[in-house]
């Protein structure tokens, strides 16, 4: 079966400093990778997906990157964290089949406090 | 940029009543999916509905779509306190290369009290 791995579930980090949250897929091959941003216990919003390695698209600007060096890892990064970065990380992976709404899975997310 | 508007927002009752959220867009949605969120997890999906008017049932649950797939509705029947949670309804485009891209409304967050 699979499953998704995504760590640390928290972290506290100064403003300025860097960051990098991994995200891992067991079980499957070549999924659509996903990193969603989640204020407040409401609706998502997609940051980066990625339909395969080295293949990354953003959907906002902002002071975030993305990166997939391998086909079921997908890691979030910043170099310096602002304030406004806060909030709760999401990674997800889905299993492409256009048009038909594929499921995302998700991982149990990363809560992230920029002090 | 399409969007999905959730309502309500909030929705606190009393176990053993019935309850509808709601999920509406101006725009057409080639599928819609229910997802169930418990605080500090991800998301888990509920269901998938994909053809216009459809009608799913998951024990309790019954989910639709809207014949012109702009829209749906989730009813609980009897809600109990394990129902509680944020509950998202996220759809996705119709038309063109998604790759599986999915707009999520706003979120309902639903209590149950015993």
């Amino acid at each position: 079966s699979q499953t998704i791995h995504q760590w640390p579930a928290t972290l506290v980090q100064p403003v300025g400093s860097p960051l990098s949250l991994e995200c891992t897929v067991e079980g499957t091959s070549n999924p659509n990778l996903y990193w969603y941003r989640q204020a407040a216990g409401r609706g998502l919003q997609l940051l980066f997906y990625s339909v395969g390695i080295g293949q990354i698209s953003s959907e906002v600007p902002q002071n975030l990157s993305a990166s997939r060096p391998q086909d079921r890892q997908f890691i979030l990064s910043s170099k310096k964290l602002l304030l406004s970065d806060s909030g709760f990380y999401l990674c997800a992976w889905s299993l492409l089949r256009q048009g038909l709404g594929s499921p995302l899975h998700f991982g149990n997310g990363t809560r992230l406090t920029v002090t | 940029t399409q969007l999905l508007e959730q309502s309500p927002q909030f929705l606190s009752i009393q176990e053993g009543e019935n309850l509808t959220v709601y999920c509406n867009s101006s725009s057409v949605f080639s599928s819609l999916q229910w997802y169930r969120q418990e605080p500090g997890e991800g998301p888990v999906l509920l269901v998938t509905v994909v053809t216009g008017g459809e009608v799913k049932k998951l024990k309790r649950l019954t989910f639709q779509f809207g014949d012109a797939r702009k829209d749906s509705s989730l009813h609980i029947t009897a809600a109990q306190p394990g129902d509680t949670g944020l509950y998202l309804c996220a759809g996705t485009n119709a038309g063109g290369t998604s790759y599986g891209k999915l707009t999520f409304g706003q979120g309902t967050i639903l209590t149950v009290h015993p």
